[in-house]
């Protein structure tokens, strides 16, 4: 059974830097790149990045490129996204899923991690 | 980059009404394209890909269709558990997944 478990809210500084972790379990990291994906309040669903765990191949959205690492550690099962000199555009949730290229779908979820931005 | 657009952007149908909701892609994904729902607060819910194949668990009343630029998502006859918001994604394993605007199901 694959499960995605996310880290807990974050409230942090405008030009600070936020760590978001994704542990994983029924052997998706091992299986499957992982997405991220975030949803500022009301708003509707963008893509971020993806990775693709063991060869640690990150690919992001343009507009995330330089301010965004994503990472993998496999003896933990765990995905992580870092973003960098955050704003409050940036307050949003984001959500981990795994990336199944059989399918062509992001089959499984995270259940959401919310980052506030706030001075 | 590939843009995805849905339509229409909100909806308002009665239980027992069918719905169709039709996504656009500016070229060409083939049939690599997946439908979501999304209901406050939750994650979003995988419920269909490649188009037309219903996910685990769906109830088959959910059903995809189209290829190329082209693509809507019916459901046959709205429950009242299908208020939420539905989303496409065009799929690339090396390129950015883009997301549709989104349409918003209400029951009237």
């Amino acid at each position: 059974q694959v499960q995605l478990v996310q880290s807990g809210a974050e409230v942090q500084k405008p030009g600070s830097s936020v760590k978001v972790s994704c542990k994983t379990s029924g052997g998706a990291l091992t299986t499957h790149p992982i997405s991220w994906v975030r949803q500022a309040p009301g708003q509707g669903l963008e893509w971020v990045g993806g990775i693709i765990p063991i060869f640690g191949t990150p690919k992001y959205a343009q507009k995330f490129q330089g301010r965004v690492t994503l990472t993998t550690d496999e003896s933990t099962s765990t995905a992580y996204m870092e973003i960098s000199s955050l704003t409050s555009d940036d307050t949003a949730v984001y959500y981990c899923a795994t990336d199944n290229p059989v399918k062509g779908a992001l089959d499984y979820w995270g259940q959401g991690t919310l980052v506030t931005v706030s001075s | 980059d590939i843009q995805m657009t849905q339509s229409p952007s909100t909806l308002s149908a009665s239980v027992g009404d069918r719905v169709t909701i039709t996504c656009r892609a500016t070229e060409s994904i083939s049939r690599w394209l997946a439908w979501f729902q999304q209901k406050p607060g939750i994650a979003p819910k995988l419920l269909i890909y490649k188009a037309s194949t219903l996910e685990s668990g769906v109830p088959l009343r959910f059903s995809g269709s189209g290829s190329g630029t082209e693509f809507t998502l019916t459901i046959s006859s709205l429950q009242p558990d299908d208020a939420a918001t539905y989303y496409c994604q065009q799929y690339n394993s090396y390129a950015p997944k883009r997301f549709g605007q989104g349409t918003k199901v209400e029951i009237k």
